[in-house]
């Protein structure tokens, strides 16, 4: 079956140091996002790309990057982790343009000490 | 801007109807999406308005009125597995160049008491 999966599932890293969180998706989908959660602020997308070579920034873009080498895949990189990224994140894809919901990763915890 | 607003919590009990309330203020609308969100886990999705009026699924059901900005989910003969963060999302054309963006609200979490 057809899957979307981010790993690790736990993470817990120093300040300063570069993270970068995985994402796999074997749906073929052309969009894929990155979202982080925190209490309070539901879900916010951090970055999207609707298709190789393809990134954009979200809302909160601020000390993270992606890129889109092939189909499947779009890692997540803190260049230089802070506190204020200890989250849980998500990736999401989904098919082609408007009708299509997202599918969601299982979630990143990343703890930032 | 964007501005969506649920209510943080609600409980109910099992086998009562609950309703669940979305509002929006958005740049533009192409389509509500509702999600469902257990506790450590991934979103699930709901459904999906985009025209208004009343679309039902099985127990869940979920109403859209775009002049309004509003949605809402309504939830029937609660079960226990219904205790959940509920989230509502809506798709602005107008946010960036086209295609799947989506705004989320902070989610509601419901409680099924006994």
């Amino acid at each position: 079956d057809a899957e979307i999966t981010q790993s690790p599932r736990h993470k817990i890293t120093e300040t300063g140091r570069q993270v970068t969180l995985a994402c796999h998706q074997t749906w073929n989908h052309n969009n894929m996002f990155w979202y982080r959660q925190d209490l309070g602020h539901g879900l916010r997308l951090i970055h999207y790309s609707y298709g190789v070579q393809d990134t954009n920034k979200g809302e909160v873009s601020d000390g993270y990057s992606v890129s889109r080498s092939n189909t499947e895949d779009l890692p997540l990189t803190l260049e230089s982790a802070a506190s204020s990224q200890t989250s849980v994140y998500f990736c999401a894809s989904s098919e082609g343009r408007a009708l299509y919901e997202q599918y969601f990763g299982p979630g990143t915890r990343l703890t930032v000490t | 801007g964007q501005n969506i607003d649920q209510p943080t919590e609600m409980t109910a009990t099992e086998g009562a109807i609950v309703q669940i309330n979305c509002t929006y203020q958005t740049s533009g609308f192409n389509g509500l999406f509702w999600y469902q969100q257990h506790a450590g886990e991934a979103p699930t999705f709901l459904s999906y308005n985009v025209l208004d009026g009343l679309e039902e699924k099985g127990r869940f059901s979920s109403f859209l009125s775009r002049s309004k900005g509003y949605s809402y989910l309504l939830l029937k003969e609660l079960q226990m597995k219904d205790s959940a963060s509920y989230l509502c999302a809506v798709r602005d054309p107008l946010q960036a160049h086209a295609g799947n963006m989506l705004t989320f609200g902070g989610g509601t979490r419901l409680m099924v008491k006994p």
